[in-house]
């Protein structure tokens, strides 16, 4: 399995709130990417990296912001979490932009 | 509106029987993916189909591309209750004016011993 950990698995917060979830990985793959996934709408991408400090916007970006400092670290955040933020955040990583990419766990984000 | 569909969105069957279950655009596609997604995990990549009406086989799976490069199709041969998941199929349309790699919304299927 390719060494992708997110954390936290699992959280619950409240509207209005900040929130921050985290990508990890071990393979020095310059790709990294956030997604979320909900019912009838498949995997949308937010955001995405193709090197430290190099990150452009997806598809469903607006409410989100990420950071890369790292390679191995891409951080995604809401400044300030909404109920229609409510999802599964998948983080997932390739060696280029057109080879395989690899997916994290998931992280089951509950904004209250 | 979904620029990727699939279908069925579920579907529940015997083990030991055959399914088909199908991807389809109304654009063209440079290559499309199928990934398989167990619940509480990530997709994990399947297969990768690039030219028009490639077909590649993965044990029981057989995967086709449409030689239009519309569509694509996934057939399961003898459904063993290893295949239950959510099949997702993932076209690449970064050269078109589209410009990104977009996810259909993914097939349930649930095999039943």
């Amino acid at each position: 399995d390719a060494g992708i950990t997110q954390s936290p698995r699992h959280k619950v917060t409240e509207t209005g709130t900040p929130v921050t979830l985290r990508c990890h990985q071990t393979e020095n793959h310059r790709y990294m990417y956030w997604y979320r996934q909900d019912p009838g709408h498949g995997l949308r991408l937010i955001h995405y990296s193709y090197g430290v400090k190099d990150t452009d916007k997806g598809e469903v970006s607006d409410g989100y912001s990420v950071s890369r400092s790292k390679t191995e670290d891409f951080l995604l955040t809401l400044e300030s979490a909404t109920s229609s933020q409510t999802s599964v955040y998948f983080c997932a990583i390739s060696e280029e932009e057109e080879t395989e990419a690899f997916f994290g766990q998931g992280t089951r984000l509950t904004v209250v | 509106t979904q620029l990727l569909k699939q279908s069925p969105q579920f579907l529940s069957i015997q083990e030991g029987e055959n399914l088909t279950v199908y991807c389809n655009s109304s654009s063209v596609f440079s290559s499309l993916q199928w990934y398989r997604q167990e619940p509480g995990e990530g997709p994990v990549l399947l297969v990768t189909v690039v030219t028009g009406g490639e077909v590649k086989k993965l044990k029981r799976l057989t995967f086709q591309f449409g030689d239009a490069r519309k569509d694509s199709s996934l057939h399961i041969t003898a459904a063993q209750t290893g295949d239950t998941g959510l099949y997702l199929c993932a076209g690449d349309f970064r050269k078109t004016s589209y410009d990104k790699v977009i996810f259909g919304p993914g097939t349930s299927l649930s095999v039943i011993p």
